[in-house]
């Protein structure tokens, strides 16, 4: 039971390139949501699908899209990166059904756009 | 989602009880308090939650005042590896709350 796990670990990218950060999660949650971390500062809410087929802007959505590809993966993506992006990314799960509920995190993406 | 206060910084000696303060002054009778923390660069690790009454597990004792209105985590004997940023955070019903991260406590244990 790996719980959420993140690809790549790091990566760089030039100012205009696209890539796509991978999150997959083996706990049969329902909920996934993409965090964004810059230095210094707490977690900021990207986008975030509470079930499988939704997806929902959080605070911080612009130049960013997502994709629910099935129930155990949430990916994002950013279509053209910016050096504002460069970041470090979270993705976490949750059952969606318990009140209260729970959220687990994966170890994190280390963006850096130059 | 309420909003939540903490202080930004904290320090304590190894062994002693360390106790971080939070407020949430406009929490719903719905909403729920919980904490996580974050070591280092890692993602955040969940601590422990509760609704009005006290809650204590094998990391940490929450302590939620009367009106709701604040709450005290406390880690009994804090060690070295307990330095880290510490979130109060303030929710509902997770399918369609969003959680929302202050700034958090930065908790330094010193030796």
């Amino acid at each position: 039971n790996a719980g959420v796990t993140q690809t790549p670990k790091f990566q760089v990218l030039k100012t205009g390139q696209s890539m796509t950060l991978q999150c997959a999660q083996d706990m049969n949650h329902n909920s996934m949501y993409w965090y964004r971390q810059d230095p210094g500062m707490g977690l900021r809410l990207i986008y975030y699908s509470a079930s499988e087929g939704t997806t929902d802007k959080g605070e911080v959505p612009n130049g960013y899209n997502v994709s629910r590809l099935n129930k155990r993966e949430f990916s994002l993506r950013l279509e053209s990166a910016a050096p504002s992006q460069t970041s470090v990314y979270f993705c976490a799960s949750c059952t969606g059904t318990r009140n209260p509920d729970t959220q687990y995190f994966g170890p994190g993406t280390r963006l850096t756009v130059l | 989602d309420a909003k939540t206060t903490q202080p930004p910084s904290m320090d304590c000696a190894e062994g002693r009880a360390a106790n971080l303060p939070c407020n949430h002054s406009t929490i719903s009778g719905n909403e729920y308090v919980y904490w996580y923390r974050q070591i280092h660069s890692q993602g955040p690790q969940y601590i422990i939650h509760g609704l009005k009454n006290n809650e204590t597990n094998e990391m940490a004792s929450l302590i939620i005042t009367e009106d709701r209105k604040s709450s005290t985590l406390i880690l009994p004997h804090a060690t070295l590896r307990d330095t880290a940023v510490y979130y109060c955070i303030v929710t509902g019903y997770s399918s369609a709350s969003k959680i929302i991260f202050g700034s958090g406590t930065r908790l330094s244990i010193r030796p």
